[in-house]
């Protein structure tokens, strides 16, 4: 079993749909929390990070932490042609001498006018 | 948010060659860079880890001596691909740890280099 599982799509919704990104983990020494946008042939531009459990919202974007049931989220509101890219969640475990990211395997988003 | 550059986006080597990417942390001090490669479609694979003025770790399965890691100060990381083939040909990323509130447990990606050899 991966440490980390994502849902790697394709995910095709029409503009303004709300779209829910999902991943869940196995590792509980897992603190913190991120999500990356990759658009192709670009490098992880950096959406939400968060270390608790509970919501985080930034303009259209909500990270969503449930660290007992081992489960984050990204909601992208009133979503547009521009979020179409891959979306990466990121985990660091607490304690980590390098931090060393685990990644999810990425959902690949389709948003069509 | 922090910003981490990448030089040079895409480069074109012959086989056999050596070639070097460069990181840098343009507005915070990176304790800790990593590099990364990504083929098409898939995610992003950890080559290794560097810590300023000490020798990089190397995931299982990369040549250290193929890979030659340097970070020589708290901005800087190079990567420099050593006797390049074609099969070394990918999307080369390099991520970058601050130090501080601000940015210490959050890793900001460079814009990523493409190594294309010939």
């Amino acid at each position: 079993q991966k440490e980390v599982e994502q849902d790697p799509g394709p995910l095709s919704v029409p503009e303004g749909a709300i779209v829910s990104l999902n991943c869940t983990y196995s590792n509980s020494a897992f603190q913190y929390f991120m999500w990356y946008r990759q658009y192709s042939r670009k490098g992880p531009e950096l959406l939400m990070y968060t270390y608790s459990s509970g919501n985080k919202e930034d303009g259209r974007f909500t990270a969503q932490v449930d660290k007992s049931s081992k489960y984050i989220s990204l909601f992208i509101r009133d979503s547009q042609p521009s979020d179409s890219a891959t979306y990466l969640c990121a985990m660091i475990p607490y304690g980590g001498a390098t931090n060393k990211l685990i990644f999810g395997t990425g959902t690949l988003l389709a948003v069509q006018p | 948010g922090a910003v981490v550059s990448q030089h040079p986006s895409w480069v074109i080597c012959k086989s056999g060659t050596s070639v070097k990417i460069e990181c840098r942390s343009l507005d915070f001090q990176a304790t800790t860079m990593f590099w990364y490669r990504q083929f098409p479609k898939q995610s992003l694979m950890l080559m290794a880890t560097s810590n300023e003025g000490s020798k990089a770790t190397y995931e299982q399965g990369v040549e250290k001596d193929k890979f030659l890691i340097n970070h020589a100060s708290l901005t800087l990381s190079t990567l420099t691909v050593t006797s390049a083939h074609p099969e070394d040909s990918s999307f080369y990323i390099c991520s970058a740890r601050g130090i501080g509130t601000a940015t210490g447990n959050t890793i900001y990606f460079g814009e990523g280099s493409w190594l294309t050899v010939v």
